[in-house]
């Protein structure tokens, strides 16, 4: 699998924009970005996944970088419930090679 | 609902005392995973199973087996249990039909603890 880096910690604001970087300047042509989340001691929460193109869903936009060495996370609308371990996860889609790094706990400030 | 339920959600036992956490989901999933996460180490892949009757080591597999008889079933076993099991598990499960991927359910997860 591709490595990825994360930054360790971010703040962001109740109501606005968290944009949640992460580098992965080894992928493969075939491999996904996957981002995940986990709340406190709860299982990982699935959130978003892309090869090329950006993607958005009801939870957040995958804006990913034309080199595809770097991407973003954004959830557009950050409340206090958003506060969790952000993982970036780059594998080729199969059952094997879903590993999880250290992430980037994000914690959203009243 | 669609879901990944584990249970129980809380075990202590005795070293050696052979137990099954089990782990079923209503998705017809294909794709079933077991992790451990622990302090400082993440989560990480104990056995993954691609389909009924196919099982496969992870990063983790020792002191572990697995069965996939059912595809909505994948239960954990641990034959001995040791203290250095102690761990929170998480059961996972993923559908994925040819080249498209999709993301995993976790379940709510188990917590271990082996005295």
């Amino acid at each position: 699998d591709a490595k990825t880096t994360q930054p360790t910690s971010m703040d962001c604001a109740e109501g606005r924009a968290a944009n949640l970087p992460c580098n992965h300047s080894t992928i493969s042509g075939n491999e996904y970005v996957y981002w995940y989340r986990q709340i406190h001691s709860q299982g990982p929460q699935y959130i978003i996944h892309g090869l090329k193109n950006n993607e958005t869903n009801e939870m957040a936009s995958l804006i990913i970088t034309e080199d595809r060495k770097s991407s973003t996370l954004i959830l557009p609308h950050a409340t206090l419930r958003d506060t969790a371990v952000y993982y970036c996860i780059v594998n080729l889609g199969s059952a094997r090679q879903l590993t999880f790094g250290s992430g980037t706990q994000l914690t959203v400030l009243p | 609902e669609a879901q990944v339920t584990q249970n129980p959600r809380y075990l202590i036992t005795v070293t050696g005392k052979k137990l099954t956490v089990t782990c079923s989901q209503n998705m017809n999933h294909e794709y079933m995973s077991w992790y451990r996460q622990d302090p400082g180490l993440g989560l990480r892949q104990i056995y993954y199973s691609m389909n009924v009757e196919v099982t496969d080591k992870g990063d983790v597999p020792e002191g572990y087996k697995v069965s996939r008889k059912e595809k909505r079933n994948f239960p954990l076993i641990l034959e001995s249990p040791s203290p250095n099991q102690t761990s929170l598990y998480f059961c996972a499960s993923s559908l994925s039909q040819g080249t498209r991927s999709y993301g995993y359910t976790f379940g709510s997860g188990t917590r271990l603890t082996v005295v």
